[in-house]
């Protein structure tokens, strides 16, 4: 079945560093791929998006490229803020199916 | 406009009892779904509505647990003689399933504690 596999966590990097986490999939179709952030005490919540290949998502200074070649949706962030620290959460659905999720990484920033 | 939400935001039961989660999906739109968030088995899609289609239960662990959605709206889990293994948070999402592809837009969920 569909899959989505995350580097594991959690990940501590201080103020201004430069972020990755690693997305693969797995897809018996066309996917589309998606970030989802949950800050502490909070619930899920959708940072960025990309339907169809090459397409990149961006939002708050996040961005995540669909790359098909490598089945990849790494996200990136240039200079990370103490405000970034979360769960982060890679997903794929096909049209409208229920999302499938990876495990999750937890992001620490610390001043 | 308002998001999606969830009613009780915690739940504590004893073992045994059954429990009624609430789901107020985002006005208009026609896909409902409902997901587990534990801490060994990370977010599991547990059952989807759309519209006046049958619903898609695969994800249903087990038969103590059910879900309808009434007039198209509002949606309530019920899970029946609960485990210990059923405390988790319980997420509900809603999306306009009107385009090849929407998001899911979440509830804050209902953390569900059976001792």
């Amino acid at each position: 079945g569909d899959s989505v596999t995350q580097m594991e966590g959690p990940v501590t990097l201080s103020e201004e560093a430069f972020l990755t986490i690693n997305c693969t999939y797995t897809a018996t179709g066309y996917p589309s791929l998606f970030w989802y952030v949950q800050y502490p005490g909070e619930g899920l919540q959708l940072l960025l998006k990309a339907t169809k290949a090459d397409d990149k998502g961006s939002n708050k200074g996040f961005e995540a490229t669909y790359r098909k070649e490598t089945t990849s949706f790494h996200l990136e962030k240039g200079s990370v803020q103490v405000s970034d620290s979360a769960v982060y959460f890679c997903a794929l659905t096909i049209g409208n199916t229920p999302l499938v999720f990876g495990k999750g990484t937890r992001l620490s920033v610390i001043a | 406009g308002a998001g999606v939400s969830q009613s009780p935001s915690n739940k504590v039961t004893e073992k045994g009892k059954d429990v009624e989660l609430r789901c107020d999906p985002i006005s208009g739109h026609t896909a409902l779904y409902w997901y587990r968030q534990s801490l060994g088995q990370g977010l599991e899609f547990l059952i989807y509505f759309q519209g006046n289609s049958a619903p898609d239960k695969s994800g249903l662990p087990s038969d103590r647990f059910s879900a309808e959605r009434t007039g198209g709206s509002v949606s309530t889990l019920t899970i029946q003689r609960t485990q210990q293994e059923d405390s988790a948070v319980y997420l509900c999402a809603s999306s306009l399933k009107y385009r090849v592809v929407d998001t899911q837009y979440f509830g804050p969920g209902t953390r569900l504690t059976v001792l």
